[in-house]
């Protein structure tokens, strides 16, 4: 069965602080791997995934892919409260691309 | 353009009740999901639409109808409505010519079931 765990499921840090997510998975045919931000309503794109090593960098927030070991990383440095939200990973199948989503990891940053 | 837009915003249903959730967008794009998201539980497909007069079930599509007439609209309904299904209900959608496989949500509508 298809899995995507995340990990940790929520997080509480302060303004400065550097933070990672995890993202585990085991999921057929895999495609890409994609990272949203959620805050009050619908998720919003972040990054997407589908080789292995390669950083993809924006601003702050960077992430990455190992397709050997079956995971990813979320980083964001410098963590300000707007960072606050519901960060979810999911795993894009081909060949009709439906995604499995990991149940979130919800990080708060205090001031 | 108002990309993913959903109908109604909010609903309260009794058990048993039957209702329909509109989905519209208006990029042209041939595949569209609904998702339920539930605390704890990210987000869970319902099903899914790789084009016009095309449904697919997803992880969790029993008690779930879908029906794509038009391109442009994907409507799920819930014919007899369970307390079990109270949730938020997303709807994206994507385009399959897109290298980046992408979903654009809507803002979900948030439904009770008494």
């Amino acid at each position: 069965e298809d899995k995507v765990v995340q990990s940790p499921l929520s997080l509480v840090v302060h303004e400065g602080d550097t933070v990672t997510l995890n993202c585990s998975y085991e999921v057929t045919n895999f495609r890409s791997l994609l990272w949203y931000k959620q805050e009050k309503k619908a998720p919003t794109f972040l990054f997407m995934l589908t080789s292995s090593g390669i950083e993809k960098k924006s601003g702050r927030l960077s992430s990455i892919l190992d397709k050997k070991e079956l995971f990813s990383i979320l980083n964001i440095t410098a963590t300000q409260t707007g960072d606050s939200a519901i960060y979810l990973c999911a795993v894009g199948r081909a060949p009709l691309y439906d995604m499995r989503f990991g149940a979130g990891t919800r990080l708060t940053v205090k001031p | 353009n108002a990309g993913v837009t959903q109908t109604p915003k909010f609903r309260v249903l009794k058990t048993g009740q039957s209702m329909t959730l509109l989905c519209a967008q208006d990029m042209n794009h041939e595949y569209m999901y609904w998702y339920r998201q539930d605390p704890g539980m990210g987000l869970r497909l319902i099903h899914y639409s790789v084009g016009e007069g095309t449904t697919a079930k997803g992880e969790v599509p029993d008690g779930y109808n879908v029906s794509r007439l038009k391109k442009q609209n994907f409507l799920l309904g819930l014919e007899s409505a369970a307390p079990s299904q109270t949730s938020v209900y997303f709807c994206a959608s994507r385009d399959d010519y897109r290298a980046n496989n992408e979903q654009f949500f809507g803002p979900g509508t948030r439904l009770t079931v008494l």
